[in-house]
């Protein structure tokens, strides 16, 4: 099984800050990585795949980078909706999520 | 617009069974496949099952192999989960999402219903 760890845990910053988010998978995924936002008792959201790939209908702040098992979500300006918790998952074998990092309002 | 609606989740007793069922509309359901994701209390997302968009094939996470069964009903845009032998870490909010690719499943999820909760307890 591929874990993936993400990191920080809690990531506490300002509207209108750079966020940056880390996924590292435990061996090589390829480009194989998708980007989840949570906000508790709603449905979560596909903002990036395959790496570097918007989702339909997802804001350009929102950007993703890497490949093998290093992988960055980055929010250019965060906005207050953006507050929430993120989450990475793998496809290159049978899928695996990391543990998420929510993002807070410092 | 895309809307999964899960339902059938609540408390059971350990060794019992429940089926779950989510409610597509929005989309060609008959087209698409369908996954059934977890996460128990304080821990990561799990993912369990996925059905094809015909109901040709099925898959399953080894932790529900041969307990979980999950099936579809493209008349009725259903997707269901049928969870027997059911034990207390089994316990947890069971989303159903939609597969991204057409025809086909790459284990993307482009849409995800709100979830149901399913504790097992005696």
């Amino acid at each position: 099984e591929i874990v993936l760890t993400q990191s920080p845990a809690t990531l506490s910053l300002s509207p209108g800050e750079r966020a940056t988010l880390s996924c590292r998978a435990s061996q090589s995924i390829s480009k194989y990585l998708a980007w989840y936002q949570h906000t508790p008792g709603q449905a979560p959201r596909l903002l990036m795949y395959d790496a570097s790939n918007r989702a339909t209908g997802i804001p350009a702040r929102f950007s993703g980078s890497g490949s093998g098992t290093d992988f960055t979500l980055t929010i250019s300006s965060l906005e207050p909706e953006d507050f929430a918790v993120y989450f990475c998952q793998q496809r290159s074998t049978w899928p695996t999520f990391g543990q998420g990092t929510k993002l807070e309002i410092k | 617009q895309v809307q999964l609606v899960e339902s059938g989740g609540g408390v059971v007793q350990p060794g019992r069974s429940l089926r779950l069922s989510c409610k597509a509309s929005g989309f060609s359901f008959r087209n698409y496949g369908m996954h059934w994701v977890r996460q128990a209390p304080g821990k990561g997302l799990e993912w369990m099952a996925v059905i094809w968009y015909d109901g040709s094939d099925k898959y399953y996470a080894d932790s529900v192999q041969g307990r979980f069964t999950i099936s579809r009903d493209n008349s009725k845009t259903t997707v269901y989960l049928q969870m027997n032998s059911l034990r207390a870490e089994d316990t947890a909010i069971y989303y159903c999402a939609k597969d991204s690719e057409l025809y086909g499943s790459i284990y993307t999820f482009d849409s995800w219903g709100q979830g149901t909760l399913v504790t097992v307890s005696s």
